[in-house]
This record gives structure tokens, sequence and C-alpha cells, in this order.
């Protein structure tokens, strides 16, 4: 099972809203509901950041949101902050009942 | 809320066997689920493992099928990844994670660093 693929970095000034996408394929994205989003700072261990596509955990920002169209899911975080600098992760479900995790997004805040 | 201590890493020689340690503090549904996620120094998170709740069903990764078995102690406050055949390959840190759903991980543990070097 590949990685899922997502753009190596993504950048924005504080307020601006960026958006990382993550594509897969029909064997995983395309098919399940199930994408989750992580969020990941230097030294830390991952967050749980959106999962089902776009549901957020008590306590997430909804400045967090995500959404999938066919083989392809992103997250939008509005109203950067400094605090979002940090790498971020897609992940999903795949047919051969595993899971995959995307390439992994480095969210720099200009 | 449940919490997770990972434990058992260290430095390894190719070839060898080494058994990590996941042990599960706080209350666990029925419907949860402990998965392994590995993390090669300065590389992205691979899945690795998942084990039911019950610990009836067990699920792996291509890359560790055949070398790697998860398992869980009776009292299922403990979650084991057994792994032979350790190869450089395998050199990261290891988390485990609570599944909460489907790809629901919301709770982890802070990692213990598995080296294998000659």
């Amino acid at each position: 099972q590949s990685a899922l693929t997502q753009p190596a970095s993504v950048s924005g000034s504080p307020g601006q809203s960026i958006t990382i996408s993550c594509t897969g394929s029909n064997s995983d994205i395309g098919t399940y509901k199930y994408v989750s989003w992580y969020q990941q700072h230097p030294g830390k261990a991952p967050k749980l950041m959106i999962f089902e596509v776009s549901n957020r955990p008590s306590g997430v920002s909804n400045r967090f949101s995500g959404s999938k169209a066919g083989n392809t899911a992103s997250l939008t975080i509005s109203g950067l902050q400094a605090e979002d600098e940090a790498d971020y992760y897609c992940a999903s479900r795949t047919t051969s009942v595993t899971h995959v995790f995307g390439t992994g997004t480095t969210v720099t805040v200009l | 809320q449940v919490q997770l201590v990972e434990s058992g890493g260290g430095v390894v020689q190719p070839g060898t066997s080494l058994r990590l340690s996941c042990e599960v503090s706080g209350f666990l549904s029925r419907g949860d689920g402990i998965h392994w996620v590995r993390q090669a120094p300065g590389k992205g998170l691979e899945w690795v493992s998942a084990i039911s709740y019950d610990g009836i069903n067990k699920y792996y990764a291509d890359s560790v099928k055949g070398r790697f078995t998860i398992s869980t102690d009776n009292s299922k406050s403990t979650v084991y990844l057994q792994m032979n055949s350790l190869g450089a390959e395998d050199t990261a840190l290891y988390y485990c994670a609570k599944d909460g759903g489907v790809l629901r991980f919301d709770s982890w543990g802070q990692g213990t660093l598995v080296t294998v070097s000659s």
C-alpha cells in the first residue's frame, strides 16, 4: 500500500487560509469516509484534528475543517496562527482492511 | 481519558527480535482498538499493526506481515508488538495509539525508539 500523496510544504501569513490536499485512490480515500488528519509538532506525538473526513474532536479549534471529493481529501486551516506551524498527516482506511498515512506536509506561518 | 505508555525499545542487531509493550490505563470501550504507528528518523508516519478490543481481530501492514505479531494480555491492559527478523528499515520511533472508532486515533503514547544497527 503506497502512502497517500501530500504537498511537502504549504505556507501562509497570519490570518490567511491554507488548504492541504491528500490524494489517494479508489482503494482508500475514494471508497471510505474514514479519512483523518493529524497535527505533529517537533518532538511531540501526533494529535487528532479531523476524523471521518470532516468531524472535529472536542477541543479542536473550528478553524480546522476537512472535506473530500473523489480520491482527494483536504484540510483547511482558516485564520492561520503561529501555533499552527507543524507537520500535518492525512490517513485513510484501505480496501485491504489496513490503514495508510499521507507523506506529510510542513505548514509554515510566514 | 485513556493513557498509553510504550516501552521495550532499544538498540538491536539486524536479524534479531524485540518485543514492545503498550500499557493502557483508563476505560476502553468495546469498539476501541489499539494500533502501532512508527516514524523513522526525520520521516513521516507509517501505520504498522492493529488489534481489536477483544484481541480477536489483528491487522498488519505488508511491510511487517509475517515478521511482527500483535497481541494483548488477558486483562487487555497491555498490548504487545513482537518484532522478529529486524532490519535497518525497522529503525523508528514506535507509537501506540487508541482508535476510538475507525482511524480515530484520539490518544497516543510518547513512543519508544527502536534502532537496528550492527
